[in-house]
């Protein structure tokens, strides 16, 4: 099946520093992929979609300037949390659909962000 | 997205089908139903969809009734690997909506 990865999976960080997540789909491309976070005991929270060569549209509540995502291939996105702060710790899940079929997710396996 | 409506919690014993159910009465004609599952921190992973169909594969199989308003998830012999929460998602815009799902604890 489509595997998606995602580095690092796991970081800590200190207050007001940034930290970028990569995810990539190792074997298909993917012109759009999904940024997803998790609180603790909560379900998925779409973020924001990542469109391969365009702006990533962000819902409603996440701050765009603050949750950076880059596109700049059919097989990596990148999520930059600026400035963080301890609020932003959470669970962090990509994904990525093969072409035509954008709701058969490949989920990558997670970074889980801690910040002190 | 149609809303979807699972039990937060089932237990199943190893060996055993577990059956999980999802209410979607408000589902429209073209829109399918997925599931997917998630084990505890890992990121979710896709089990199976079906418009109007019953659907088999690998993992699981997906009973949707003759008028689209439920369907059921079966696990045909459940492990103890198959402990997870379990989404079900009927998808009408661009993106999945992950609701609280149903949080399956399959018991020796």
């Amino acid at each position: 099946g489509a595997v998606v990865s995602q580095h690092p999976s796991w970081v800590i960080c200190k207050s007001g520093t940034s930290v970028k997540i990569e995810c990539r789909s190792l074997d298909f491309q993917a012109t759009t992929m999904f940024w997803y976070r998790q609180f603790p005991k909560q379900s998925l929270m779409l973020m924001a979609t990542s469109n391969e060569g365009s702006k990533a549209t962000y819902e409603q509540g996440v701050e765009k300037d603050k949750f950076l995502i880059n596109h700049a291939s059919l097989t990596l996105s990148t999520l930059t949390v600026t400035s963080a702060h301890p609020e932003d710790s959470s669970f962090y899940i990509c994904s990525a659909s093969p072409p035509g079929a954008i709701y058969e997710q490949y989920f990558g396996p997670g970074t889980r962000l801690t910040v002190t | 997205d149609a809303k979807t409506t699972q039990p937060p919690s089932m237990d199943c014993a190893e060996g055993r089908a577990a059956n999980l159910p999802c209410n979607h009465s408000t589902i429209s004609g073209n829109e399918y139903v997925y599931w997917y599952r998630q084990i505890h921190s890992q990121g979710p992973q896709y089990i199976i969809h079906g418009l109007k169909n019953n659907e088999t594969n690998e993992m699981a199989s997906l009973i949707i009734t003759e008028d689209r308003k439920s369907s059921t998830l079966i696990l045909p012999h459940a492990t103890l690997r198959d402990t997870a929460v379990y989404y079900c998602i009927a998808p009408g815009g661009n993106m999945l909506t992950f609701g609280g799902g149903t949080r399956l604890m399959v018991k020796p």
